[in-house]
């Protein structure tokens, strides 16, 4: 069936650092891709998406690329900085009559100062 | 952006009693709402999909009978864990969208820690 793999956490990095989360999906047909994060105490927000083939969703700062050919869909930030920490879920959605997402694993992502 | 609540967001209760959990749009008139499960590091686990006035619609192995779901308002639905025990202590979200193609909106959470 259709599944999403993420990298596990957590993630720490330092203020300033590169950031990769990697993320692999499996999936029939063209699904569209997601990265939702949830900051604590929160909920999860929506924080970019790509629905097609070669698409970049961007938001904040933080890119992720539609690669087909590697069912990828990796999240990166050029410099990241302390309120980025969080829990971030790379998922799938089909687009069908039932609009189910599924999720990754999420990964936690903690910035030092 | 759009809110959604969730009331408790915490809740411990004994074996055996039911609990019900509320998820609310606040800003919005939300036709179908979406319940989740999600276990220590595992990834949310859609339970089953609401519209407004109809029955839910369960996942595969989800007991419709233990996890009943009322969606009687664009703004209200609620989950309730009946009869509940030690297994079914987790996290359980809620989302909701204005329509079946439209974004879906997260509510905190909800902890349920069943004795």
């Amino acid at each position: 069936g259709d599944s999403v793999t993420q990298m596990e956490g957590p993630v720490t990095l330092s203020e300033e650092a590169f950031l990769t989360i990697n993320c692999t999906y499996t999936a029939t047909g063209y699904p569209s891709l997601f990265w939702y994060v949830q900051y604590p105490g929160e909920g999860l927000q929506l924080l970019l998406k790509a629905t097609k083939a070669d698409d970049k969703g961007s938001n904040k700062g933080f890119e992720a690329t539609y690669r087909k050919e590697t069912t990828s869909f990796h999240l990166e930030k050029g410099s990241v900085q302390v309120s980025d920490s969080a829990v971030y879920f790379c998922a799938l959605s089909k687009g069908n009559r039932d609009d189910k997402i599924i999720f990754g694993k999420g990964t936690r992502l903690h910035i030092l100062p | 952006g759009a809110v959604v609540s969730q009331h408790p967001s915490r809740v411990i209760c004994k074996s055996g009693t039911s609990v019900k959990i509320e998820c609310r749009s606040l800003d919005f008139q939300a036709t179908t709402m979406f319940w989740y499960r999600q276990f220590p590091k595992q990834s949310l686990m859609l339970m089953a999909t609401s519209n407004e006035g109809s029955k839910a619609t369960y996942e595969q192995g989800v007991e419709k009978d233990k996890f009943l779901i009322n969606h009687a308002s664009l703004t209200l639905s609620t989950l309730t864990v009946t009869s509940a025990h030690p297994e079914d202590s987790s996290f359980y979200i809620c989302s909701a969208s204005a329509g079946r193609t439209d974004t879906q909106y997260f509510g905190p959470g909800t902890r349920l820690t069943v004795l």
